[in-house]
């Protein structure tokens, strides 16, 4: 069993639309929990970071961990075309970041 | 925000032949780079851990007579692929962390073996 799983899609919606990513882990010392979005043959790019649970919100990103079900999301609103990409979510138990579990990604397709 | 680097980004060898990939932290200096593998449409897999200094440390399965790292200042981790096959034929990411643990990742290598 992978430690994270991840639905890889893809995800077609259409533009303006709200895109709903999720996450589940199995390993419950995992503290933080990260999104990276990942464009076609480039490296990720780290969106945004949640530590334990809770929502964390940064323009139109929204990231929720529910510890109790190991289980976490990332909401996109008013979605746009240049948000076509693949969307990773990965967790680690240290501090320090220092091994990172990554989901195997889902592929977001935003039509105009 | 922090840039880091990868050189080349695409690469073509023969089979037997050896590749070597540089990491960079441009604007930041980075005492742990780390590599990951990306098959297509698969997640990254963490390859091994660079630290400045020291020998890297190898995930479980991955060959460290293989795949050599070596990280000999702050700003630049290489690896370098021996003997390389077909199968080596993959998105090679290297990610730097920067003093407040934060991981920045590079563009990739795509490297393909004939």
């Amino acid at each position: 069993q992978k430690e994270v799983e991840q639905d890889p899609g893809p995800l077609s919606v259409p533009e303006g639309a709200i895109v709903s990513l999720n996450c589940t882990y199995s390993n419950s010392a995992f503290q933080y929990f990260m999104w990276y979005r990942q464009y076609s043959r480039k490296g990720p790019e780290l969106l945004m970071y949640t530590y334990s649970s809770g929502n964390k919100e940064d323009g139109r990103f929204t990231a929720q961990v529910d510890k109790s079900s190991k289980y976490i999301s990332l909401f996109i609103r008013d979605s746009q075309p240049s948000d076509s990409a693949t969307y990773l979510c990965a967790t680690t138990e240290a501090d320090s970041w220092g091994k990172l579990q990554f989901g195997a990604g889902t592929q977001v397709v935003v039509t105009p | 925000g922090a840039v880091v680097s990868q050189h080349p980004s695409r690469v073509i060898c023969k089979s037997g032949t050896s590749v070597k990939i540089e990491c960079r932290s441009l604007d930041f200096q980075a005492t742990t780079m780390f590599w990951y593998r990306q098959f297509p449409k698969q997640s990254l897999m963490l390859m091994a851990t660079s630290n400045e200094g020291s020998k890297a440390t190898y995930e479980q399965g991955v060959e460290k007579d293989k795949f050599l790292i070596n990280h000999a200042s702050l700003t630049l981790s290489t690896l370098t692929v021996t003997s390389a096959h077909p199968e080596d034929s993959s998105f090679y990411i290297c990610s730097a962390r920067d003093s407040l643990y934060e991981q920045y990742f590079g563009p990739g290598t795509r490297l393909t073996v004939t």
